[in-house]
């Protein structure tokens, strides 16, 4: 099955300093790549996420890069602020299969 | 819309106790999903259901743990008999046949004593 491995583990910046969080991937037909950010106490949301014949996707401060040769896909926050502090997950999943797998999750902190 | 409502939120129980956890998925969402979230082994899918008819349960970690989904509106995942390790926190999420976003649930916080 799909192995997700996720680094840094965690990541302290200083604010207005961009943050990056790269993931592998282990299954080639992997197509589906989200990203979602958890507060902490709160639910898992999606912030962004590319799909296999992209290979790179902005939104705002937020960008995700996309190596399909390499398998891996890499977040990239540019601009951060405190308020971007948060575990940070990478997923992975195949069109026709919704088993989708996390990596272990990067805590960021954002320093004032 | 709502969102994924899950209810409780918190639950303490005994080791022994049956437990359950309830699940109401987005409207016209056809996909459901029970996931177990802990320190040591992060996101875990346990199992999920397509148009209320579970596909994969290949998560679920024991015979202790089910899950029903009796119609499109409502999910159980029971654990019977809960153990202490069991503690985690467990989220429902959905999802449309027509799009890979998945909406998760806030979560129901398990302590088994």
């Amino acid at each position: 099955g799909e192995n997700v491995e996720q680094h840094p583990s965690t990541l302290s910046v200083q604010e207005g300093d961009s943050a990056v969080i790269k993931c592998t991937y282990s299954d080639s037909a992997s197509n589906y790549f989200p990203w979602y950010k958890q507060e902490l106490g709160k639910r898992p949301q999606l912030i962004i996420d590319i799909r296999s014949n992209v290979g790179e996707k902005k939104d705002q401060r937020i960008a995700v890069t996309l190596n399909k040769t390499a398998k891996h896909f890499s977040l990239h926050i540019t601009e951060t602020q405190p308020e971007d502090s948060a575990v940070y997950f990478c997923a992975a999943r195949k069109y026709n299969n919704n088993d989708m797998r996390f990596g272990a999750g990067t805590r960021l902190t954002v320093k004032p | 819309d709502a969102g994924v409502i899950q209810s409780p939120r918190h639950e303490v129980t005994e080791m022994g106790q049956e437990v359950t956890l309830r699940c109401k998925p987005i409207s016209g969402h056809d996909y459901l999903f029970w996931y177990r979230q802990t320190m040591m082994r992060g996101l875990e899918l346990l199992i999920y259901f397509n148009n209320n008819v579970p596909i994969d349960d290949s998560g679920m970690p024991e015979d202790r743990f089910s899950a029903k989904m009796p119609n499109a509106s409502f999910s159980t995942l029971k654990i019977q008999p809960s153990e202490p390790r069991d503690s985690a926190v467990y989220f429902c999420a959905s999802s449309s046949d027509n799009k890979y976003e998945q909406y998760f649930g806030p979560g129901t916080r398990l302590t088994v004593t």
